[in-house]
């Protein structure tokens, strides 16, 4: 099965800034989405982005679709310590019947 | 309330011995899954069932036998355990319409080392 690259592959920054999160993927799909996973727990459902969509935002995240370049981005927004985790691009295809293959993830770092 | 729960969260276990993972879904949905996450936080889908039916199975060694015996249900059990089989297997749940799938609820995850 074919996985998601993530970019970069690790980020550090300050608190406040913003993080940005990119995602390649191979086939086509019928969603993507992005997860959180804090160290030593379970991922954790952000958002969900539907082909036919091109941007969607939820609080602090927003998330861009391009599928012409088979690609997906994170922003996070005047990022907290808080925000500190490892990130995952999923995608859906129905050609996989219906799913779901996860990306090997950013790790970020938000200082105080 | 515990929407995905697994347990044991972890397990420290010999070459060659047997064990078992369980976990419980209290969320309605149709859907059960087996990922495992290695070392390197890569995750990977291992096998996925819809009604206590087996749908997805994964180029996973037959040593690992998941068992459904409802749809809030869903078991790994894995035998002649190897090193290679350490990681932190992770059940998840969600509703998936025809070949849709909407978002995962995952449980805290089972962390099996294999000494």
């Amino acid at each position: 099965s074919q996985q998601g690259e993530e970019d970069p592959q690790a980020l550090s920054i300050q608190e406040g800034e913003n993080a940005t999160m990119n995602c390649s993927y191979k086939t086509s799909i019928n969603n993507l989405q992005w997860y959180r996973q804090n160290s030593g727990r379970g991922l954790v459902h952000l958002i969900l982005i539907r082909s036919n969509e091109r941007e969607k935002h939820s609080g602090r995240l927003r998330v861009t679709l391009d599928t012409s370049k088979k690609s997906s981005s994170l922003l996070i927004t005047a990022s907290r310590a808080a925000d500190t985790a490892s990130y995952f691009c999923a995608t859906g295809d129905y050609n996989q019947g219906g799913k779901l293959i996860f990306g090997q993830g950013t790790e970020l770092s938000v200082k105080p | 309330d515990t929407a995905v729960s697994q347990t044991p969260k972890y397990l420290v276990t010999q070459m060659g011995n047997d064990k078992s993972i369980k976990c419980e879904q209290n969320l309605g949905h149709d859907t059960m899954y087996w990922y495992k996450q290695d070392s390197k936080k890569f995750l990977k889908i291992m096998f996925s069932y819809n009604n206590k039916e087996l749908i997805i199975n994964e180029t996973v060694p037959n040593r690992f036998s998941p068992k459904s015996p409802d749809k809030a249900h869903l078991n790994l059990h894995i035998n002649s355990l190897e090193l290679g089989d350490s990681a932190v297997y992770f059940c998840a749940s969600s509703q998936v319409t025809g070949l849709y799938t909407g978002e995962l609820f995952f449980g805290e995850g089972s962390r099996l080392t294999v000494l």
